[in-house]
């Protein structure tokens, strides 16, 4: 079976523009996790959606930030204007249930010069 | 906000040798997952621990949940360069918000021949 697939696997931009990543969950799984992965705070949560609707963006670090989910097979995550400071490995997680194991995908390296 | 501490931030050692990394909270979980993460790739989920107290063995990695649910410990026997990875530690909260799993920053284990 396929597993999480995360397009791009690596992106280099520049400081303000617009940073799409994109996320194709685990069939029949219903929730999808959004994480961010840095060397100074390791893995952060920040957005959870249960049955493609959003629950908890509080690790959204601003608004700069948006992800959407349009049906169960596919999410997105935005920046805009992208920074500097964005530039992180963004993995994406799916599971079963909301609780339980996270399946991740190989993650999107981004770096924002 | 839960935190989870893992240590040693780092660990080089030769093949053979047996290792201990530790994950440390003042917090109660619910649960607590180890993951193993190689370069390049998202984290793979080891074992769950559930009941405080419990030990869990996967061939020569044996976990240990604390028995207040507040910290775990996994132990390997005999490293093998295979199992050169970053471990990450990650706690269920025990709240409300069940979904939400605080990660630890991870040990870095390097596994020479």
């Amino acid at each position: 079976d396929a597993g999480v697939i995360q397009s791009p696997r690596h992106e280099v931009t520049e400081m303000g523009q617009e940073v799409t990543l994109r996320c194709k969950p685990i069939s029949g799984h219903n929730s999808l996790f959004w994480y961010r992965q840095t060397m100074m705070r390791g893995l952060e949560l920040l957005i959870y959606f249960n049955n493609n609707v959003p629950i908890d963006d509080s690790g959204m670090p601003e608004d700069r930030f948006s992800a959407k989910m349009p049906n169960a097979s596919f999410s997105t995550l935005k920046i805009q204007p992208s920074e500097p400071r964005d530039s992180a490995v963004y993995f994406c997680a799916s599971s079963l249930y909301s609780t339980g194991e996270l399946f991740f995908g190989e993650g999107s390296r981004l770096t924002v010069l | 906000t839960q935190l989870l501490e893992q240590s040693p931030q780092f660990l080089s050692i030769q093949e053979g040798e047996n290792l201990t990394v530790y994950c440390n909270s003042s917090s109660v979980f619910s649960s607590l997952q180890w993951y193993r993460q190689e370069p390049g790739e998202g984290p793979v989920l080891l074992v769950t621990v559930v009941t405080g107290g419990e030990v869990k063995k996967l061939k020569r990695l044996t976990f240990q949940f604390g028995d207040a649910r507040k910290d775990s410990s996994l132990h390997i026997t005999a490293a093998q360069p295979g199992d050169t990875g970053l471990y990450l530690c990650a706690g269920e909260d025990s709240g409300g918000s069940n979904y939400k799993l605080t990660f630890g920053k991870g040990t870095l284990l390097t596994v020479n021949p």
